[in-house]
């Protein structure tokens, strides 16, 4: 079985501070995502990468950052966090195939809140 | 990018067939239909996934008529455990642009 660990389920963070929420994948799954969970809009996604070293951004990059040094692991960084970037993220990986449609494997999420 | 648009709840009792319809008016040609599921406190779980006509698999059933324009989740019998928010997606792996909706909250009831 596939599994996507995010490093924390809950975070508490200070507004100004610089976050880092990271996300595990053990399956040598090629793409990874970060999305951000809110009541009543659903799953945005904010980042995207197919490789080591490559990020696409997703619907809502702003105040945020990526990092993909190694192929099982993407960092989500909030530069500068912000009340309003309190949020559920998930983090999501899935193999590339582009013969086929291959699904993402979510973790647990990290509930971050910003004060 | 194709948007979904999906009830925003939904009720059933214990033993019934849930139906869950998604509408994807602008599918592109090389999109998938895939559906999750999500419990309180836990990341989206992958259920099925479809490109055309039906498909099923141990826990549901994915019917999509020709046009594709549309498609509906077919949960057989559901039970309680089997309240949760359903989402339904429309996109490629070779894109990576899936765009989740608002989903659907099933309530199912003793």
């Amino acid at each position: 079985d596939v599994k996507v660990t995010q490093s924390s389920r809950y975070l508490v963070k200070r507004t100004g501070e610089k976050v880092f929420l990271e996300c595990v994948q053990d399956m040598d799954h090629e793409n990874m995502f970060w999305y951000r969970q809110d009541p009543g809009l659903g799953l945005r996604l904010i980042y995207f990468s197919y490789d080591v070293k490559m990020k696409e951004k997703g619907d809502i990059p702003e105040g945020y950052s990526v990092s993909r040094e190694k192929k099982e692991r993407f960092s989500l960084i909030l530069e500068s966090a912000s009340t309003n970037q309190t949020s559920m993220y998930l983090c999501a990986s899935s193999l590339l195939d582009r013969a086929d449609n291959q699904p993402q494997h979510f973790g647990d999420g990290t509930r971050l809140s910003i004060l | 990018l194709a948007k979904t648009t999906q009830p925003i709840s939904m009720d059933s009792y214990e033993g019934q067939e849930v139906n869950i319809t998604c509408s994807h008016n602008n599918i592109a040609t090389n999109d998938y239909i895939t559906w999750y599921q999500q419990f309180p406190s836990q990341g989206p779980r992958f259920i099925i996934q479809g490109y055309k006509t039906k498909v099923t698999n141990e826990v549901a059933s994915l019917f999509i008529p020709a046009d594709r324009k549309s498609s509906t989740l077919s949960l057989p019998r559901v039970s309680l455990s089997d309240t949760a928010v359903y989402y339904c997606l429309v996109g490629n792996n070779a894109g990576n642009m899936l765009t989740f909706g608002g989903g659907t909250r099933l309530m199912v009831k003793p």
